[in-house]
This record gives structure tokens, sequence and C-alpha cells, in this order.
């Protein structure tokens, strides 16, 4: 059984070009969550997504970022004109249910952008 | 072993000793919380969990105690290893928070051979 795949595994933008992250969840799980970490820091959340539903945005930048889970496919994470405080590791964990009440979220080995 | 609070961030011990590390979380309504520890270059790895309704829990070679009077939560590593360096992270669910883990900053744990 197949962990939570993220792909680009390293992603090299100049600033104001397009940055698309894709996750793919654990078979089973239907439950995606996107955290950014910075260098010495812990992971911050971001968004919380279902399939084909946003549940919780409340860690996600207004302006620029947006996240999707379609029907059929992969998570995405897209950063638009990116900058250089984008710089950081973007992780996706996978859950088989809420995680109202404690479900434990299984992380995927991140994708590390870099805005030069 | 040596215990450290979140605000030193590194701890290093000899191979063979125990390890304690220390997390003091922020919301006193949070009932679930998770250890991970984190490898160079990789994502956070699932150690141990526990319940706001149980003060101890073991597994294989670490054990989490919670002390909810004090919003207190720490692993223990028995017999630590080489394979044990990394970064480790608590982090805690909280009610109402919408499934969304809350992270302390962690702490480095470094094995001297």
């Amino acid at each position: 059984n197949a962990g939570v795949m993220q792909n680009p595994r390293h992603l090299v933008r100049r600033r104001g070009q397009e940055a698309r992250l894709r996750c793919s969840p654990m078979k089973g799980h239907s439950h995606v969550y996107w955290y950014r970490q910075l260098p010495e820091e812990g992971l911050k959340f971001m968004v919380y997504l279902q399939k084909e539903n946003i549940i919780d945005e409340s860690g996600m930048p207004k302006e620029r970022f947006s996240a999707e889970f379609p029907k059929e496919g992969p998570s995405i994470l897209r950063i638009q004109q990116v900058v250089r405080g984008d710089s950081a590791a973007y992780f996706c964990a996978s859950s088989p249910t809420s995680g109202r009440g404690g479900e434990t979220q299984y992380f995927g080995p991140g994708t590390r952008l870099l805005v030069l | 072993g040596e215990s450290v609070g979140l605000h030193l961030p590194t701890l290093s011990v000899q191979e063979g000793d125990n390890s304690i590390i220390n997390c003091a979380y922020s919301n006193s309504a949070s009932d679930y919380f998770i250890w991970y520890k984190q490898e160079s270059g990789k994502g956070p790895q699932f150690i141990i969990d526990i319940r706001s309704n149980m003060d101890k829990r073991q597994g294989q070679r670490v054990t989490v105690l919670l002390n909810k009077t004090v919003k207190h939560l720490s692993l223990q590593i028995a017999a630590t290893q080489p394979g044990d360096s990394a970064v480790y992270f608590c982090a805690e669910y909280s009610p109402g928070a919408n499934s969304k883990l809350t992270f302390g900053k962690g702490i480095t744990l470094s094995v001297r051979p």
C-alpha cells in the first residue's frame, strides 16, 4: 500500500511564475490536508479538502494561493505569481475519515519550493 | 537521559541512553495528541498518539505521557539509537478546529555514538 505521494519533490521557480504542487493520498483516504514548513519551524496548516470540497482554508493566504481536490486525480496546491517568501517545504497529509475527534494524518515526503 | 522544553531546540544523548522530549501544548481544549519524527529531507512520520482520556501510552521503545493539568506532553525513547536522530514534533487537535493539526516548533534529537 503506497503512502502519500507528492510531486515534484523539488521545484524551482522565478518570481512571478506559477507553482503547482500535486498530492495523491493514501489508497482509501478521501481527506487531504496541506501544510507549509519554513526552515527551522514546525508545520503550519493551510487547507483541508475532501473530494470536490474545500472544508477549511483558514490557513491559506487570501491571495495567490488556491487548492483543489477533484473527483478524479490528485489534489493540487497552486501558487500564482510566486515571491521569494513562498520558498518553503509544502507537505500533504491524508486520513481515511474526517479527523474530527482525532484521526492520524499520514504525511507525504513534501515538495521543496525555491523561488529565485 | 535528559529532558528539554521546546525553548531549547537541540537534545544530545548518548547511544543507549533514554531520551525524554517535552512539549507544552497551547490549547486546554485539545483532546488528541500526536508525536511525529521528521528526518532530514523527509515528511513527518507518525510515532505515537494519545487521547485526552489517557495519561500514558506505550509503543515499541516509545512512551507518551500526558499531563492535562499543566498542558504538558512528553515522549520517552528507550535505549536511543543512531536511527532516532531527527527532529521531533508534538501536534495537537482541538475540537472545533476542523481537523487541522497544530504543531509545536520541534526539537532536534542528536544521538552520540
